[in-house]
């Protein structure tokens, strides 16, 4: 079974530009989750989405957004790129929507802001 | 809301020697726990977890503790080798109405073991 696959792996944007990130889950899996990891902060929670619907978000501006299709790929979408914003941005998916279900990360797709 | 605390942030252990990272939590009701180990420039990997009703859980040459009443867990790694050199992350998932997929994760500790 193919795991979780994150598009693209590497982006450079400019500061203000908004970028897309994309994610496919593993097949069966309709919960998926967006985090991002930074040297300083560590893996922080962004978003997660089940059935097409944001059941959770972390704390982050508004800036920070995403949607799930009906065959739970997700995307999430970054606007207004600040230079803090350069970071891993991690996507994994689950299969059971009850709490403690281990969670599968992607490879990531690292952005940097210039 | 939940926070997770990790420590240490690095441990350095001769090949064969035991490692032990713990972390503590502060929200209660909190009840499942994953590890997961992240080596260099690859995804975080699950490699255990416990839920609350469970006060040990072993794998082989990985075991993680749980102490509900103290609000603490561990991972312990006996006979350390040199693939086992990674960043290790607990995590916690604090309980929203039922919903999962959130995960607060500690700062990570960076092992490493020397041959």
């Amino acid at each position: 079974k193919a795991g979780v696959t994150q598009t693209p792996r590497y982006l450079i944007k400019t500061r203000g530009q908004q970028v897309t990130l994309s994610c496919s889950p593993i097949s069966g899996h309709r919960s998926v989750s967006w985090y991002q990891q930074t040297p300083g902060q560590g893996l922080q929670f962004l978003f997660e989405y089940f059935s097409e619907t944001q059941r959770n978000k972390g704390n982050f501006p508004g800036r920070f957004s995403g949607r799930q299709f009906s065959n739970s790929r997700s995307e999430m979408n970054v606007s207004t790129l600040e230079l803090g914003d350069s970071a891993l941005y991690l996507c994994a998916s689950s299969l059971d929507p009850g709490v403690g279900s281990p969670l599968h990360f992607g490879n990531g797709t690292r952005l940097t802001v210039t | 809301g939940e926070n997770v605390e990790q420590h240490p942030s690095t441990l350095s252990v001769q090949e064969g020697d035991s490692a032990v990272i713990k972390c503590t939590y502060s929200d209660s009701a909190s009840n499942y726990f994953p590890w997961y180990k992240q080596e260099l420039g690859k995804r975080p990997q699950l490699i255990i977890d416990i839920r609350s009703n469970v006060g040990e859980k072993k794998d082989q040459r990985i075991a993680v503790t749980l102490n509900k009443t103290a609000k603490h867990f561990s991972l312990h790694i006996t006979e350390t080798q040199p693939e086992d050199s990674a960043v290790y992350f607990c995590a916690a998932e604090p309980i929203y109405g039922g919903s999962q997929g959130n995960l607060i994760f500690g700062k990570g500790t960076k092992l490493s073991v020397k041959p």
